[in-house]
Parts: C-alpha cells; structure tokens; sequence
C-alpha cells in the first residue's frame, strides 16, 4: 500500500518563475491538504482540497494556488516566485467519512524542497 | 489568535524518560496530534487525543488536559534513533486543517 507521494524531491527556480508541484495520496483517502515548511519552522497550513474542491485556506496570497483531480491526486502552483518561498512543502492526506474528520489522522508525504535564487 | 508553544530544544540520554510539553490557545478545539519528523523526512503520527487523560502507545505516551490547554509526550527508554523534532498539532473546527507549533528538537545523547 503506497503512502503519500510527492513530485519532484527538489526543485530549484529563481525569482519570478512559476512551479507547480504534485501529490499522490494515500490509497483510500480523499481529501489533500498543504502545507509550507521553513527551516526549523513547524508546518503551516496553505490549503485543503476536498470533492476537487477548496475547502479551507490559510494565510497565503492568492499566488498560491491549487487543483485536486478525480483521482483525488492535488497540484500545489506557486506563481511570480519570491526568495520567501524557499521551504520544505509538504503535501497531506486523509479521509473524510461524509465530510465529518472525527479522529482524523493526515499522513505526509517526504515533501518537496524548493529552492529560489 | 492561534497559539502553540513548545520548548525548542531538549536533550537527554539514551535509555532515560523525557517529557516534551506542548500548550495551546486556540478559538477551537477537535483534537490534538503528536508527529515525529527526522531531518528532511515527513512528519510521521505519533498520538491522538481529544479526550482528557493519558494515551499509551509502546514507548510512548501522550497526556492532554483540555481545560488547561496542555498536552506533554512523553517518551520512555529513549534510543539514539528517537533524535528527531516532535510536532504538536492542534485541530482547532471540523475540518481537517492542522495548527502546528515549532517543533521541539530532541537529542539524545549515549
């Protein structure tokens, strides 16, 4: 049974490029969500996908965007890239029973390091 | 606001006991989740709570008081591969959106 996938590893962009990075989640699970990770820094919540819907966003500019696909697989797409961006980007899975996340458990993916020059 | 705080750093001995503490303020509550995360690898689960009391699970166990907004995980006979940083997550509505402190990095020391 494969875990939460994440695509590519590592990814180096300079300043004002576009990247969009990928998820595979947990076989069985239906809602992604994700989250930015600096060094030494706890996760922080970008956004939940649920039903190829938005569910719930977190304090990132609109530059962050998303897509989830029938499969329930999620695209991450940071726009006009800033050296702030630099983080470790973690993509999460779960279920949701009817929409309910009553002892709910994300799984992470290994993540993706992007770098920005 | 949200709010979780936990120590930044612990070190202590193989074979010993540590208690990492977490506190939290948060507009909500549904759960709290313990991850444990080596360095540039995932978070992986540790503990859940949403009920008062203590969760045993092998080496370790986790503690939640609710209305003191305080959890700690405590790990018994600590081994050189427990080294690693300890994610205190809260999930503060019905969703599945997860708060997070800084991490506590933990070494242990032979």
């Amino acid at each position: 049974d494969a875990g939460v996938t994440q695509s590519p590893t590592h990814l180096i962009k300079t300043r004002g490029q576009q990247v969009t990075l990928r998820c595979s989640p947990k076989s069985g699970h239906d809602t992604v969500s994700w989250y930015q990770q600096a060094l030494g820094q706890g996760p922080q919540f970008i956004f939940q996908y649920y039903e190829e819907e938005e569910r719930q966003r977190g304090n990132f500019p609109d530059r962050f965007s998303g897509h989830q696909f029938p499969n329930y697989s999620s695209e991450l797409n940071v726009n006009a890239l800033l050296l702030g961006d630099s983080a470790l980007y973690l993509c999460a899975s779960s279920f949701a029973s009817g929409g309910e996340w009553v002892k709910n458990i994300q799984y992470f993916g290994a993540g993706t390091r992007l770098s920005v020059l | 606001g949200q709010n979780i705080d936990q120590p930044t750093e612990m070190t202590a001995t193989e074979g010993a006991i540590v208690q990492i503490n977490c506190t939290y303020q948060t507009s909500g509550f549904n759960g709290l989740f313990w991850y444990q995360q080596h360095a540039g690898e995932a978070p992986t689960f540790l503990s859940y709570n949403v009920l008062d009391g203590l969760e045993e699970k092998g080496r370790f166990s986790s503690f939640l008081s609710r209305s003191k907004g305080y959890s700690y995980l405590l790990l018994k006979e600590l081994q050189m591969k427990d080294s690693a940083s300890y994610l205190c997550a809260v999930r503060a509505d019905n969703t599945d959106k997860l708060i997070f402190g800084t991490g506590t990095r933990l070494q242990v020391f032979p």
